[in-house]
C-alpha cells in the first residue's frame, strides 16, 4: 500500500525529446509537490498544488509543466530535454502547505 | 549566503555512538522544522517533525531546536549501521509562501 507512488522509475532519453512522469498519492492529502534533487543531494522545490491549484512556481524553466488532473495525482511533463535536466525527481504531498511531507520513490531521468 | 546551511560531511563513526548532526539557518521566518533521512536511491523519509523550540524524543532520535540562535540538531543515541543514510534538515514557513527549504544533507556511516 504505497503512500506516495511515481512512474517511472527510471527514465533514458535523448536530448530534445519530451517526457511526462505522474505522481499519485493516496494519503487523502491536498497538497502535493515536485522536487529536483541534483547530483550533490541538493533537494530544490520546483511547483506545489493545493486542491489542484498552483501555489509554488519556483525559477523553471517553461519547458516543465506541471498538471493535476485531481488531488490525487501531479504530473509533470517535460519539453525539449537538455543534458542539464538529468537528476531525481520526487514528488510529495502533505495534508495542506505547512504540514510535513511525505515523498515518493523519485524518478531517476539521464538524459543523453 | 544560503537560507540553511548544513555541513555536508561526510560523517563516520562506530556502531553504539552518539551522533550530532546539525543545521544553521538565517530566515527568522522559519517555523516547522524537520529531519528527513534519505537512503541511497530513496525518497526522503520523515523523522522528525517540530514547530517549538526545545526537545522532541522519539525513540533514539531527539529533535532540538533553538530559534534564538537559529540552529537545530538531531541526535541519534546508539547509532546502528542501518543508520547509514543521508540526513536532510528541512524547514517551513508560516504564511503564504509555506515552502520547505532543505539543507543539503550529511552523508552518515554507521560502522559495525
Amino acid at each position: 500500500d504505497t503512500a506516495v507512488s511515481q512512474t517511472p522509475k527510471y527514465l533514458v532519453t535523448q536530448m530534445g525529446n519530451d517526457k511526462s512522469i505522474k505522481c499519485e498519492q493516496n494519503l487523502g492529502h491536498d497538497t502535493m509537490y515536485w522536487y529536483k534533487q541534483d547530483s550533490k543531494k541538493f533537494l530544490k522545490i520546483m511547483f506545489s498544488y493545493n486542491n489542484k491549484e498552483l501555489i509554488i512556481n519556483e525559477t523553471v524553466p517553461n519547458r516543465f509543466s506541471p498538471k493535476s488532473p485531481d488531488k490525487a495525482h501531479l504530473n509533470l511533463h517535460i519539453n525539449s530535454l537538455e543534458l542539464g535536466d538529468s537528476a531525481v525527481y520526487f514528488c510529495a504531498s502533505s495534508q495542506f502547505p505547512e504540514a510535513e511531507q511525505f515523498f515518493g520513490p523519485g524518478t531517476r531521468l539521464t538524459v543523453l | 549566503q544560503k537560507e540553511v546551511e548544513q555541513d555536508p560531511g561526510p560523517l563516520s563513526v562506530p556502531e553504539g555512538a552518539i551522533v550530532s548532526l546539525n543545521c544553521t539557518y538565517s530566515n527568522s521566518a522559519f517555523q516547522y522544522f524537520m529531519w528527513y533521512r534519505q537512503y541511497s536511491r530513496k525518497g526522503p523519509e520523515l523523522l522528525m517533525y517540530t514547530y517549538s523550540s526545545g526537545n522532541k524524543e522519539d525513540g533514539r532520535f531527539t529533535a532540538q531546536v533553538d530559534k534564538s540562535s537559529k540552529y537545530i540538531s538531531l541526535f541519534i543515541r546508539d547509532s546502528q549501521p542501518s543508520d547509514s543514510a543521508t540526513y536532510l534538515c528541512a524547514m517551513n514557513t508560516r504564511g503564504s509562501a509555506r515552502q520547505l527549504t532543505f539543507g543539503s544533507g550529511t552523508q552518515l556511516t554507521v560502522l559495525p
